[in-house]
């Protein structure tokens, strides 16, 4: 079955670094997304991996261990604009290339 | 203007009702998708569709229904509406070959 877990909340301080996991288990893999939402927001693309290691942009960084089904999300100088939900998704083509999500992660950034 | 947008964005309706959601894009991505964002649950599936015509399950297609007689437009209908399908719906398109998912900005719909 399809099946990927992220933490529900998490509590940073601005200016720190916080480290977002998510593991999967998907019928086939096609790339590994992380997306950004904001409260009564769409979501909006962070980072993509298809392939082992880690991708860079800006404060962002992501990581993707395949063999192990395993990724981050890594935000670097905390922002209070920061405070958002950040969504863990994996491209499926089993039967059709379906993008899965994750129930999102709640990052709180306190002064 | 290009890009994906979903109408309307706020929708009130009684248990019972048929209510369509519409999504146009404007970039002749052949994948398009609808899903729906509840507390607790995140994004799920509902359904998808890979070109003009062929439609496929997501992972909660019970009391929807699309169409896709041209590659621009999916419509996303509740044939008769109940309080459990009160959510945020977003509509989605991607090309083969392209990296992440294009989000309409979403369509809040309550039913009473």
């Amino acid at each position: 079955g399809q099946n990927i877990d992220q933490p529900t909340e998490m509590t940073a301080t601005e200016g720190a670094i916080v480290q977002i996991n998510c593991t999967y288990q998907t019928s086939g893999f096609n790339g590994l997304f992380w997306y950004q939402q904001h409260a009564g927001e769409a979501p909006t693309f962070l980072s993509y991996n298809v392939l082992d290691g880690l991708e860079e942009k800006g404060r962002f960084s992501s990581f993707l261990s395949r063999s192990k089904g395993y990724s981050y999300l890594l935000l670097k100088e905390l922002q209070m604009k920061d405070s958002a939900s950040y969504l863990c998704a994996v491209r499926d083509p089993t039967g059709g290339f379906k993008t899965i999500f994750g129930a999102g992660t709640r990052l709180f950034v306190k002064a | 203007d290009a890009g994906i947008t979903q109408s309307p964005r706020y929708k009130i309706t009684e248990t019972g009702r048929q209510v369509t959601l519409m999504c146009h894009q404007t970039w002749s991505h052949s994948y398009m998708f609808w899903y729906r964002q509840d507390l607790g649950h995140g994004l799920r599936l509902i359904y998808y569709s890979a070109a003009a015509d062929i439609t496929d399950k997501g992972e909660v297609p019970d009391g929807y229904v699309v169409s896709r007689s041209k590659t621009e437009n999916f419509p996303l209908t509740l044939e008769s509406a109940t309080r459990s399908q009160t959510s945020v719906y977003f509509c989605a398109s991607w090309t083969v070959g392209g990296g992440e998912l294009f989000f309409g900005e979403g369509s809040r719909l309550t039913v009473l």
